[in-house]
């Protein structure tokens, strides 16, 4: 069964720490892998899209990893800001062409505190 | 830029009734989607459009309907409203193929039924 499976559920930093947000993946075959940011009340916004032969990817303070042969991925985020307080969201492609298909994980709720 | 609107924002329905949520994006995207979010859960694809005139049923399409107007509009339509459409409804947009791309949503609609 595909799954994508996200932890922590949720977070509380301080404003100016880093923090990773995890997501395992059993998913085939395997397609590409998106990070997205989804404040609330908001529609999500992507932050990065990697391939099979992509390992890492930045999009400003946020860097994503990837690691095809365990089928994980995190998300880091340096130094938090209280914008960045919001839902982020793995989400695994399975397939390819029409029979693409997109498996959402549940997210992980951010709150960055001053 | 207005990238995918959606209306209405909020709505309240009593169960039977019907309504049609209206999307359009101005980013000349060829594939249109429209998801439900509910908590607890991933967002789920209710149905896609590859094309002008084209749409294809997604994971949980039952009670819904949709129309492709033309490249720009998707809508959704509830014909007979029951309490477990109760959700949050997003349109989004992409190019290419389907989920192949970097996917683009609104801003949401929420939807209670009665």
């Amino acid at each position: 069964k595909n799954q994508v499976e996200q932890s922590p559920q949720s977070l509380i930093i301080l404003e100016g720490k880093n923090c990773t947000l995890q997501c395992n993946y059993t998913v085939s075959p395997f397609s590409n892998l998106r990070w997205y940011k989804q404040d609330t009340g908001r529609g999500p916004v992507s932050l990065t899209i990697m391939t099979f032969s992509e390992n890492t990817k930045s999009n400003g303070r946020y860097t994503a990893t990837l690691d095809a042969d365990t089928k994980q991925s995190s998300l880091h985020i340096t130094a938090s800001q209280l914008s960045d307080s919001a839902s982020y969201i793995c989400v695994v492609s399975v397939g390819a062409g029409n029979n693409r298909k997109l498996i959402w994980g549940l997210g992980t709720s951010l709150a960055v505190n001053p | 830029n207005a990238g995918v609107t959606q209306t209405p924002k909020f709505q309240v329905l009593k169960t039977g009734q019907s309504m049609t949520l209206q999307c359009a994006q101005d980013m000349n995207h060829n594939s249109m989607y429209w998801y439900r979010q509910d908590p607890g859960m991933g967002l789920r694809l209710i149905y896609y459009s590859a094309s002008e005139g084209t749409t294809d049923k997604g994971e949980v399409p039952n009670g819904y309907n949709v129309s492709r107007l033309n490249k720009r509009e998707f809508s959704l339509r509830l014909e007979s409203a029951a309490p477990s459409q109760t959700s949050v409804y997003f349109c989004a947009s992409s190019e290419g193929g389907r989920g192949g791309n970097t996917i683009y949503f609104g801003e949401g609609s929420w939807l209670t039924v009665v």
